[in-house]
């Protein structure tokens, strides 16, 4: 398997604009979180899905702030209006149905975010 | 609210040294804890996942137990090599991961 896939890798904006951030979770896994590492914070939990639902977005910082999940296989992090301290990598991970709550996270590779 | 905590924040030894990272944790209720290596720029790479049932879990140089009524967690390593430098991170399961702030590894050749 390809593992859990983000994208884009690098991104560097300006204030003020939308950024997207995509992640494709491994198949067969049925939940889906969202990450932040700053070096102030460490990583912080921003919002996970389960079976495409959202469950939790209490790590969500501001209204600025929204994701999806459409499907199974696809789901999105938005920003907008973007702000220089939203600079930091985001992280997507999955994990899989079999197992439940007790199976392993699988991380992406994160998406840099800088902001100007 | 899960605190996670990683004792030192930071470690150098010489090559050959055993390596002992500690994890400890606040709210027990946990399902499992997980063990990650992160090398500076890059994604977290799982090294090892230990079921709250379980006490210990092994793979090749890597020991971790878990003391889930006391709340804590080790990582071995064992006769550590250069290649082991980065940061290792301890993360709880209570559902949703939570993190400690990671303990930074630099082994000396």
């Amino acid at each position: 398997d390809a593992g859990v896939i983000q994208s884009p890798r690098h991104e560097v904006t300006e204030m003020g604009q939308e950024v997207t951030l995509r992640c494709k979770p491994i198949s067969g896994h049925n939940s889906l979180f969202w990450y932040r590492q700053t070096m102030m914070r460490g990583l912080e939990l921003l919002i996970y899905f389960n079976n495409n639902v959202p469950i939790d977005d209490s790590g969500m910082p501001e209204d600025r702030f929204s994701a999806k999940m459409p499907n199974a296989s696809f789901s999105t992090l938005k920003i907008q209006p973007s702000e220089p301290r939203d600079s930091a990598v985001y992280f997507c991970a999955s994990r899989p149905q079999t197992g439940g709550a007790s199976g392993e996270l699988f991380f992406g590779e994160g998406s840099r975010l800088t902001v100007l | 609210k899960q605190e996670v905590t990683q004792i030192p924040a930071a470690l150098s030894v010489p090559e050959g040294e055993n390596l002992v990272l500690n994890c400890s944790f606040t709210d027990s209720a946990i399902y499992n804890l997980q063990w990650f290596r992160q090398d500076p720029g890059k994604g977290l790479t799982s090294l090892l996942l230990i079921q709250s049932s379980q006490r210990e879990q092994t793979s090749g140089r890597l020991n971790a137990s878990l003391d889930k009524s006391s709340g804590r967690s080790t990582l071995y390593i064992a006769a550590s090599q250069p290649g082991d430098s980065a940061t290792y991170l301890c993360a709880v399961n209570d559902y949703k991961l939570s993190f400690g702030a990671g303990t930074t590894v630099t082994v000396r050749a």
